[in-house]
């Protein structure tokens, strides 16, 4: 199947820093991308979705200026924590829609994760 | 999209079939049933979806009832590395920007 990498697998930063993850597809075009979350024992809880070359969707209750989502190119989604706190210490994993392999049954790749801890 | 049940645990001996079962009773005529896995701090993974006719691939089988209500996700052979989170997901293919909702899912315990 198709891979998806993200950037760094584990980050460890002060409270009040800003902290950026790379989510990539290596080997095909996504056309959108989504961004999850999530804490311990719990399940994935979806934040935002991103259409390449346009504003990120952000799900009910997601800070749109705290969580800061740039989807460039068709391989390449950011995901910067801004003044980032202890509550904020997660495990976030993106995942991508290829264009061509996903198509009609709209198969989502997800990435390996990265767990961010607040100080 | 359709809520789905899972039971929250299952255990398993190692070489014998899991059968995880999912229950979808408002399901509609064009949801799909979709299975990922999580295995412990990683990413999920697809194993295999279906609308209304069994479906098997190297991964693992699915069987859907004939009223679509409920399905079964079936490992023929599980292996210790199959111990892992068993997300059930019904959705439709013209969700906006087709977005996934996990639930709780089934933890699976596969032991030797």
């Amino acid at each position: 199947g198709a891979v998806v990498s993200q950037h760094p697998s584990w980050v460890i930063c002060k409270s009040g820093t800003s902290v950026k993850i790379e989510c990539r597809s290596l080997d095909f075009q996504a056309t959108t991308m989504f961004w999850y979350r999530q804490f311990p024992k719990q399940s994935l809880m979806l934040m935002a979705t991103s259409n390449e070359g346009s504003k990120a969707t952000y799900e009910q209750g997601v800070e749109k200026d705290k969580f800061l989502i740039n989807h460039a190119s068709l391989t390449l989604s950011t995901l910067t924590v801004t003044s980032a706190h202890p509550e904020d210490s997660s495990f976030y994993i993106c995942s991508a829609r290829d264009r061509v392999l996903g198509g009609l049954y709209n198969e989502q790749f997800f990435g390996p994760g990265t767990r961010l801890t607040v100080l | 999209d359709a809520k789905t049940t899972q039971p929250t645990s299952m255990d398993c001996a190692e070489g014998r079939a899991a059968n995880l079962p999912c229950n979808h009773s408002t399901i509609s005529g064009n949801e799909y049933v979709y299975w990922y896995r999580q295995i412990h701090s990683q990413g999920p993974q697809y194993i295999i979806h279906g609308l209304k006719n069994n479906e098997t691939n190297e991964m693992a089988s699915l069987i859907i009832t004939e009223d679509r209500k409920s399905s079964t996700l079936i490992l023929p052979h599980a292996t210790l590395r199959d111990t892992a989170v068993y997300y059930c997901i019904a959705r439709a293919l013209n969700t906006g920007f087709q977005k996934l909702v996990f639930g709780t899912g089934t933890r699976l315990l596969v032991s030797p």
